[in-house]
């Protein structure tokens, strides 16, 4: 069973601060991962992709991978009320002639005013 | 921007009968999906289809569900004898290829069983 593990939360910071999101998967096979943010009763929005080790920047957000550790985290900087959703972590294995997203329950983020 | 849409927003169904969920992928994309999610739960993969076929399917999509293309724009999801254990929303995807491809979501059809 493929797992992504992700703290529900929920996650509290001053609007201003730097949020961050934690998420482990268990599929060493696992090839590239996703932060998507989903607002509730909305679809999942795509904000970063990763595919190796090491920092990836966008603007306020920076994805962080670390494959030997299974692990891949988000910052947000200078967070704002309009972050406030809950991000949900997405890894891609290839099995065989398509692919699987595999979703963790995601965090519940709130950005204070 | 080119976007995935779904039809209806949402359904509202008596236990038992047949719903088809529609969905039309972005255009020159290639590879079609669709999850589910349970209030307050966590998306789940359902199904992935290719060239006209089923490419992968997870557990949960059992001989209840049946997936299909039946032009080329739109893909339904179909669930046969609904329960109540049924109701959620469901997302369709879609990716221009298989491999490494982040997931363009459809804003997802809210499904009631009454």
């Amino acid at each position: 069973q493929k797992e992504v593990e992700q703290n529900s939360g929920p996650l509290s910071v001053p609007e201003g601060a730097i949020a961050s999101l934690n998420c482990t998967y268990s599929d060493r096979g696992s090839q590239s991962f996703f932060w998507y943010r989903q607002y509730s009763g909305k679809s999942p929005e795509l904000i970063m992709s990763i595919y190796s080790n090491g920092d990836k920047e966008d603007g306020r957000f920076t994805a962080q991978l670390n494959k030997a550790s299974q692990y891949v985290s988000l910052l947000i900087r200078d967070s704002q009320p309009s972050d406030s959703a809950t991000y949900l972590c997405a890894v891609n294995t290839l099995a065989n002639t398509g692919n699987q997203f595999y979703f963790g329950t995601g965090t519940s983020l709130t950005v204070i005013p | 921007e080119p976007e995935v849409t779904q039809t209806p927003s949402h359904q509202v169904t008596q236990m038992g009968q047949e719903v088809i969920l529609r969905c039309v992928p972005i255009s020159n994309h290639l590879y079609f999906y669709w999850y589910r999610q349970i209030l307050g739960q966590k998306v789940e993969f359902l199904v992935s289809f290719y060239n006209n076929e089923i490419s992968e399917k997870s557990e949960i999509f059992d001989d209840q569900f049946s997936v299909e293309r039946p032009d080329g724009s739109n893909f339904t999801l179909k669930i046969r004898s609904t329960k109540l254990e049924d109701s959620a929303m469901y997302f369709c995807a879609s990716t221009p290829d298989k491999a490494y491809q982040p997931q363009h979501f459809g804003d997802g059809t809210r499904l009631s069983i009454l």
